[in-house]
This record gives C-alpha cells, sequence and structure tokens, in this order.
C-alpha cells in the first residue's frame, strides 16, 4: 500500500535520449510535484501540478516536461538528456492543507553517461 | 541563494543523549518551517512542522524551537536512538505566497548505540 511510488529506481542512459519517470499517489491529494536532488545534496522543486494544472514552474531547462494525466499521477518527461541531468528525482504530493505537509515517494536515480 | 541553511554537514551523538540540529533562513516571508528525516535510498519523510506564529512545537521525542529575530530554528532529539540516524533536511515555506518548500542541505545525523 505505498502512497507515493515512481518507477524506475535506477536510470542509466546515455546522453542524447529521451526518458521518462513515473508517479503515482494514492493518498487522494490534489497537488503533486518533481523535485530534483543533485550531487550537492540540495533538493529543489521542478514543478508542481495542482488537479493537473501546472501551479509552479521553477528555471527548468524546456527539455523536462511534466505530463499529468490525472490528479494521481504526474509524471516526468526528459528529452536530450544530458551529463548534468545526473541526479535523484523525487516524486512528491501534499494535499489541500496543509500543502507545505508533503509525501515524497522513494526516489528515481538517473544517470547519464 | 541559499535561503536556507543547515551549517552543519553531520552530527554524531551516543543514544540517550539530546541531538540539535540546527537550521538558519533568510527569507523573512517564510511562516511555516518544517523538518524532514531521509533514510538512504528513500524519499524525505515529514517529521514536525511549526507556524511562524509559535516559537515551539513539540511530538513526543522531537521538538522545534524557532527564533524569528534570528531567522534561526532547531530540531531537538530526547532521548536519541540508533534508529534516529537518518539525515535531517530542514524546510520553508512561504504560505501566503509561491507555497513553494525551500530545502536545506541536510544535516546527517549518526547516533552511537
Amino acid at each position: 500500500d505505498t502512497a507515493v511510488s515512481q518507477t524506475p529506481k535506477y536510470l542509466v542512459t546515455q546522453m542524447g535520449n529521451d526518458k521518462s519517470i513515473k508517479c503515482e499517489q494514492n493518498l487522494g491529494h490534489d497537488t503533486m510535484y518533481w523535485y530534483k536532488q543533485d550531487s550537492k545534496k540540495f533538493l529543489k522543486i521542478m514543478f508542481s501540478y495542482n488537479n493537473k494544472e501546472l501551479i509552479i514552474n521553477e528555471t527548468v531547462p524546456n527539455r523536462f516536461s511534466p505530463k499529468s494525466p490525472d490528479k494521481a499521477h504526474l509524471n516526468l518527461h526528459i528529452n536530450s538528456l544530458e551529463l548534468g541531468d545526473s541526479a535523484v528525482y523525487f516524486c512528491a504530493s501534499s494535499p489541500r492543507t496543509p500543502r507545505y505537509e508533503q509525501y515524497f515517494g522513494p526516489g528515481t536515480r538517473l544517470t547519464v553517461t | 541563494d541559499q535561503q536556507v541553511k543547515q551549517n552543519s554537514p553531520s552530527l554524531s551523538v551516543q543514544e540517550g543523549r539530546i541531538s540539535i540540529l540546527n537550521c538558519d533562513y533568510t527569507n523573512s516571508m517564510f511562516d511555516y518551517f518544517l523538518w524532514y528525516k531521509k533514510y538512504p535510498a528513500e524519499g524525505p519523510t515529514f517529521l514536525i512542522s511549526i507556524s511562524s506564529i509559535k516559537d515551539k512545537n513539540e511530538d513526543g521525542r522531537f521538538t522545534v524551537f524557532l527564533n524569528k529575530s534570528a531567522k534561526h530554528l532547531s530540531l531537538h532529539i530526547v532521548p536519541s536512538q540508533p534508529g534516529d540516524s537518518a539525515v535531517y533536511f530542514c524546510a520553508a515555506s512561504d504560505q501566503g505566497g509561491s507555497e513553494k518548500l525551500v530545502f536545506g542541505k541536510g544535516t546527517k545525523l549518526t547516533v552511537n548505540p
């Protein structure tokens, strides 16, 4: 009965490829997020969706495109992967209130070679 | 521009003693502060939060103190247990604004038996 799940857990790919990471939450939350934890260990928000509508879009290259088919899913598609995209990507969700109380998935470790 | 800073990358304490993790912030618009705990290969899990209208919040062995004038918060764990060994992230949110969470870099706590 995993609350927030991500697939795959590990992803190794070559530069220039296109890849997707999937996220699903079964908590009934309205809002979902994508975070990136880089090599310096900072956890930074990339995107936020509320009821399938984009509400936060940080300064992220447009090679990254989130897609929310329904409010329980938020997928992340990355085009033309670069070495600097190597990181751990976390999906999270939160209820309507308090929105700051977020529940994270286990993370997807992306390695670009 | 680090708006949330955790200046101690690691902390080691003996089981049964108090663990004190510190966090400083620069943005005076932050009005909610949170601590997340993260085990290896897992996502962060919400631990405790505090609103800017309070100066203390307690939940079992965990207490968070907020000093708004100093823009400083701390997490106290008493008594510390080996199972508390994890990375602790401080996070802050401007609930009246963008609502996004801004995370610190984390402090790795090791509780020795």
